[in-house]
């Protein structure tokens, strides 16, 4: 099976741009969480979304927002970009109860 | 609040010496504990995982860890550490009943000397 995707793996935008992220889940998985990886704060829980609907929110701003698709493609998009959004954004898919969550390589977005 | 501490942020070994990360959790209930590697430039790999049963519970690449709930504690161990373990080291907790949100350590690199 083919691994979590997240397109792009690089970015480079503007304060006040916005940006969108993608990540294409494991075949067959249908929950998709999102986190950020900072060197200050660590990894950070963002949401997820589980057949299309957010299951699990993170104490982050509203500025950060996601959504399922149908084929479980899972999208995040930051608003109005601050330089602290500087990150890896790690993308990961699970499935069942139990689940284990397997991880995708990351976008790194670079705010200027 | 949930919390999990990795009291090492950078530990170096010699190669072929043996590896104890450390990890303790502050949650009340049955936690589910997981170890994850970060090469540089990539995503997380999962380790290991315990939910339940057996306390000790063995990985891949070597690796084992041991939940105990008197310490709360699941340090990660390896016998035998090889050039190719150098990355960082992550220990997790799922709160229960929240399936998708991990709470990380902040991390423990591990530097391998030849």
């Amino acid at each position: 099976k083919a691994g979590v995707t997240q397109t792009p793996r690089y970015l480079i935008k503007t304060r006040g741009q916005q940006v969108t992220l993608s990540c294409s889940p494991i075949s067959g998985h249908r929950s998709v969480s999102w986190y950020q990886q900072t060197p200050g704060q660590g990894l950070q829980f963002l949401f997820e979304y589980f057949s299309e609907t957010q299951r699990n929110k993170g104490n982050f701003p509203g500025r950060f927002s996601g959504r399922q698709f149908s084929n479980s493609r899972s999208e995040m998009n930051v608003s109005t970009l601050e330089l602290g959004d500087s990150a890896l954004y790690l993308c990961a898919s699970g499935n069942g109860d139990l689940e284990t969550q397997y991880f995708g390589p990351g976008t790194r977005l670079l705010v200027l | 609040a949930q919390s999990v501490t990795q009291p090492d942020i950078h530990i170096t070994v010699s190669e072929g010496a043996s590896l104890e990360l450390r990890c303790n959790y502050s949650y009340g209930a049955t936690p589910y504990l997981f170890w994850y590697v970060q090469s540089p430039g990539q995503g997380l790999q999962l380790l290991l995982k315990y939910f339940s049963g057996d306390t000790l519970v063995q990985g891949i690449k070597g690796f084992e860890a041991e939940f105990k709930r008197s310490q709360s504690s699941f340090n990660l161990r390896k016998p035998s550490v090889h050039w190719s373990d150098a990355a960082e080291y992550f220990c997790a907790v799922v709160p229960g009943g929240s399936q998708g949100n991990l709470i990380f350590g902040k991390g423990t690199k591990l530097s391998v000397k030849p």
